[in-house]
Protein backbone atom coordinates (compact mmCIF):
# COMPACT_ATOMS: atom_id res chain seq x y z
CA UNK A 1 0.00 0.00 0.00
CA UNK A 2 0.99 3.80 0.04
CA UNK A 3 3.77 4.44 2.36
CA UNK A 4 4.51 8.42 3.20
CA UNK A 5 8.03 8.64 4.76
CA UNK A 6 8.94 11.80 5.93
CA UNK A 7 12.26 13.02 7.94
CA UNK A 8 14.06 14.19 10.00
CA UNK A 9 11.65 12.49 13.29
CA UNK A 10 13.78 14.79 15.41
CA UNK A 11 14.63 18.73 14.71
CA UNK A 12 16.59 20.55 17.39
CA UNK A 13 17.17 24.29 16.97
CA UNK A 14 18.11 27.40 18.25
CA UNK A 15 15.20 29.94 18.19
CA UNK A 16 15.62 31.87 15.25
CA UNK A 17 16.85 29.34 13.39
CA UNK A 18 15.13 27.75 9.99
CA UNK A 19 13.71 24.31 10.02
CA UNK A 20 13.25 22.14 7.13
CA UNK A 21 10.87 18.98 6.85
CA UNK A 22 10.80 16.14 4.23
CA UNK A 23 8.23 14.39 2.51
CA UNK A 24 8.32 11.44 -0.04
CA UNK A 25 5.44 9.36 -0.69
CA UNK A 26 5.92 5.92 -2.79
CA UNK A 27 3.20 6.81 -5.23
CA UNK A 28 1.80 9.61 -6.97
CA UNK A 29 -0.95 12.23 -5.08
CA UNK A 30 -3.41 13.75 -5.70
CA UNK A 31 -3.07 16.35 -3.11
CA UNK A 32 -0.60 16.69 0.28
CA UNK A 33 -1.70 18.35 3.21
CA UNK A 34 0.34 19.54 6.06
CA UNK A 35 -0.88 19.26 9.76
CA UNK A 36 0.89 20.75 12.89
CA UNK A 37 -0.18 18.71 15.94
CA UNK A 38 0.96 20.67 19.41
CA UNK A 39 2.56 18.22 22.49
CA UNK A 40 -0.83 16.88 23.78
CA UNK A 41 -3.13 18.08 21.08
CA UNK A 42 -4.95 17.24 17.76
CA UNK A 43 -3.49 17.54 14.07
CA UNK A 44 -4.91 20.78 13.17
CA UNK A 45 -4.74 21.33 9.07
CA UNK A 46 -2.20 23.89 7.89
CA UNK A 47 -2.56 24.07 4.14
CA UNK A 48 -3.07 21.55 0.87
CA UNK A 49 -0.63 21.16 -2.26
CA UNK A 50 -2.53 20.22 -5.06
CA UNK A 51 -0.72 21.31 -7.96
CA UNK A 52 2.80 20.17 -9.71
CA UNK A 53 5.69 22.28 -8.55
CA UNK A 54 3.09 24.52 -6.56
CA UNK A 55 4.81 26.39 -3.65
CA UNK A 56 2.31 27.94 -1.08
CA UNK A 57 3.82 30.05 1.84
CA UNK A 58 2.24 31.34 5.36
CA UNK A 59 3.88 34.05 7.05
CA UNK A 60 7.30 32.48 7.81
CA UNK A 61 6.22 28.96 6.43
CA UNK A 62 6.96 27.82 2.82
CA UNK A 63 4.67 24.93 0.95
CA UNK A 64 6.37 23.35 -1.77
CA UNK A 65 5.08 19.91 -4.09
CA UNK A 66 7.43 18.68 -6.29
CA UNK A 67 6.90 17.74 -10.33
CA UNK A 68 6.15 14.45 -9.75
CA UNK A 69 3.89 15.24 -7.04
CA UNK A 70 5.44 12.27 -4.77
CA UNK A 71 7.35 14.61 -2.71
CA UNK A 72 6.90 17.79 -0.47
CA UNK A 73 8.77 19.94 1.91
CA UNK A 74 7.75 22.46 4.40
CA UNK A 75 10.17 25.40 5.76
CA UNK A 76 9.89 28.06 8.39
CA UNK A 77 12.25 30.51 8.73
CA UNK A 78 13.39 32.48 11.97
CA UNK A 79 11.74 29.86 14.20
CA UNK A 80 10.02 31.24 17.43
CA UNK A 81 9.02 29.10 20.18
CA UNK A 82 5.20 28.95 19.15
CA UNK A 83 6.02 26.51 16.14
CA UNK A 84 7.09 23.86 18.93
CA UNK A 85 5.14 20.70 18.20
CA UNK A 86 5.10 17.36 15.22
CA UNK A 87 4.09 18.70 11.60
CA UNK A 88 2.81 15.88 10.04
CA UNK A 89 2.54 15.38 6.11
CA UNK A 90 -0.43 13.14 4.77
CA UNK A 91 -1.04 12.40 0.85
CA UNK A 92 -4.24 11.89 -0.46
CA UNK A 93 -4.54 9.28 -3.31
CA UNK A 94 -8.03 10.69 -4.49
CA UNK A 95 -10.99 8.32 -5.86
CA UNK A 96 -13.29 8.97 -3.05
CA UNK A 97 -13.88 8.84 1.06
CA UNK A 98 -10.06 7.77 0.92
CA UNK A 99 -8.26 8.33 4.22
CA UNK A 100 -5.05 10.19 4.26
CA UNK A 101 -1.80 8.32 4.70
CA UNK A 102 0.26 9.96 7.31
CA UNK A 103 4.21 10.67 7.33
CA UNK A 104 5.51 10.05 10.83
CA UNK A 105 5.94 13.61 11.42
CA UNK A 106 8.78 15.77 12.57
CA UNK A 107 9.28 16.55 16.08
CA UNK A 108 10.17 20.14 16.27
CA UNK A 109 11.94 21.36 19.16
CA UNK A 110 13.47 24.74 19.75
CA UNK A 111 15.96 25.70 22.23
CA UNK A 112 15.53 29.77 23.68
CA UNK B 1 -15.64 28.55 13.94
CA UNK B 2 -17.52 24.78 13.70
CA UNK B 3 -15.14 21.83 14.92
CA UNK B 4 -15.31 18.62 15.34
CA UNK B 5 -16.37 17.46 18.99
CA UNK B 6 -15.57 14.16 20.62
CA UNK B 7 -16.22 12.88 23.67
CA UNK B 8 -15.23 11.49 26.22
CA UNK B 9 -11.84 12.79 26.21
CA UNK B 10 -10.13 9.87 28.28
CA UNK B 11 -11.43 6.16 28.48
CA UNK B 12 -10.21 4.00 30.71
CA UNK B 13 -11.30 0.71 30.23
CA UNK B 14 -10.57 -2.99 31.46
CA UNK B 15 -9.29 -5.82 28.93
CA UNK B 16 -11.74 -7.44 26.99
CA UNK B 17 -14.97 -4.89 27.60
CA UNK B 18 -16.67 -2.94 25.07
CA UNK B 19 -16.10 0.97 24.53
CA UNK B 20 -17.78 3.22 22.78
CA UNK B 21 -16.16 6.43 21.20
CA UNK B 22 -18.10 9.49 20.12
CA UNK B 23 -18.10 12.37 17.51
CA UNK B 24 -20.17 14.78 16.36
CA UNK B 25 -19.02 15.89 13.09
CA UNK B 26 -18.80 19.00 11.64
CA UNK B 27 -22.43 20.04 10.75
CA UNK B 28 -22.47 20.23 6.94
CA UNK B 29 -20.20 17.75 6.46
CA UNK B 30 -20.52 14.19 4.56
CA UNK B 31 -17.44 12.41 4.69
CA UNK B 32 -16.22 11.10 8.41
CA UNK B 33 -12.91 9.15 9.62
CA UNK B 34 -11.39 7.61 12.54
CA UNK B 35 -7.93 7.61 12.66
CA UNK B 36 -5.25 6.29 16.15
CA UNK B 37 -2.35 7.36 17.28
CA UNK B 38 -0.72 5.13 19.62
CA UNK B 39 1.86 7.63 21.99
CA UNK B 40 4.92 8.85 20.45
CA UNK B 41 4.17 7.42 16.32
CA UNK B 42 1.51 8.30 13.87
CA UNK B 43 -1.87 9.02 13.06
CA UNK B 44 -2.91 6.03 11.46
CA UNK B 45 -6.23 5.77 9.19
CA UNK B 46 -8.70 3.32 10.53
CA UNK B 47 -11.86 3.99 8.37
CA UNK B 48 -14.24 6.03 6.05
CA UNK B 49 -17.83 6.38 6.13
CA UNK B 50 -20.15 8.01 3.96
CA UNK B 51 -23.65 7.87 3.03
CA UNK B 52 -24.03 5.54 6.18
CA UNK B 53 -22.10 3.18 5.18
CA UNK B 54 -17.78 2.41 5.25
CA UNK B 55 -16.28 3.51 1.95
CA UNK B 56 -13.22 2.12 3.01
CA UNK B 57 -11.43 0.38 6.26
CA UNK B 58 -7.31 -0.20 6.93
CA UNK B 59 -6.36 -3.44 8.04
CA UNK B 60 -6.20 -2.13 11.64
CA UNK B 61 -9.99 -1.68 11.04
CA UNK B 62 -10.80 -5.46 12.23
CA UNK B 63 -13.99 -7.44 13.54
CA UNK B 64 -13.45 -6.41 16.41
CA UNK B 65 -14.11 -2.35 15.21
CA UNK B 66 -17.20 -0.82 13.92
CA UNK B 67 -18.87 2.15 13.09
CA UNK B 68 -22.22 3.53 13.59
CA UNK B 69 -23.96 7.29 12.47
CA UNK B 70 -27.45 6.38 14.67
CA UNK B 71 -28.77 9.53 13.95
CA UNK B 72 -27.96 13.03 12.03
CA UNK B 73 -25.27 14.21 14.19
CA UNK B 74 -23.31 11.52 16.21
CA UNK B 75 -21.01 9.43 14.72
CA UNK B 76 -19.73 6.82 16.85
CA UNK B 77 -16.17 3.82 16.69
CA UNK B 78 -17.13 0.47 18.80
CA UNK B 79 -14.51 -1.70 19.91
CA UNK B 80 -16.06 -4.89 20.66
CA UNK B 81 -13.48 -6.25 23.15
CA UNK B 82 -10.53 -4.04 24.04
CA UNK B 83 -6.96 -5.42 23.77
CA UNK B 84 -4.11 -4.00 25.65
CA UNK B 85 -3.13 -2.83 22.18
CA UNK B 86 -5.78 -0.57 21.57
CA UNK B 87 -4.31 1.66 24.10
CA UNK B 88 -4.05 4.83 22.05
CA UNK B 89 -5.55 8.94 20.73
CA UNK B 90 -8.68 8.10 18.91
CA UNK B 91 -9.43 11.10 16.49
CA UNK B 92 -12.39 11.78 14.43
CA UNK B 93 -12.17 13.63 11.52
CA UNK B 94 -14.73 14.90 8.84
CA UNK B 95 -14.74 17.32 5.20
CA UNK B 96 -17.09 18.21 2.74
CA UNK B 97 -15.71 17.48 0.03
CA UNK B 98 -13.69 14.88 -1.15
CA UNK B 99 -12.22 16.29 -4.83
CA UNK B 100 -9.95 18.50 -1.78
CA UNK B 101 -10.32 15.87 0.99
CA UNK B 102 -9.41 18.51 3.75
CA UNK B 103 -9.93 16.68 6.93
CA UNK B 104 -10.91 18.50 10.14
CA UNK B 105 -9.80 16.55 13.43
CA UNK B 106 -11.50 16.52 16.80
CA UNK B 107 -9.47 16.87 20.35
CA UNK B 108 -9.33 13.15 20.24
CA UNK B 109 -10.45 10.58 22.59
CA UNK B 110 -7.38 8.88 24.94
CA UNK B 111 -7.99 5.19 25.06
CA UNK B 112 -6.45 3.62 28.20
CA UNK B 113 -6.68 -0.56 28.02
CA UNK B 114 -6.03 -1.73 31.74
Amino acid sequence: GQQVMQIPQYQHVQEGEDFTTYCNSSTTLSNIQWYKQRPGGHPVFLIQLVKSGEVKKQKRLTFQFGEAKKNSSLHITATQTTDVGTYFCAGYSGGGADGLTFGKGTHLIIQP
Amino acid sequence: EPEVTQTPSHQVTQMGQEVILRCVPISNHLYFYWYRQILGQKVEFLVSFYNNEISEKSEIFDDQFSVERPDGSNFTLKIRSTKLEDSAMYFCASNRDTTKNIQYFGAGTRLSVL
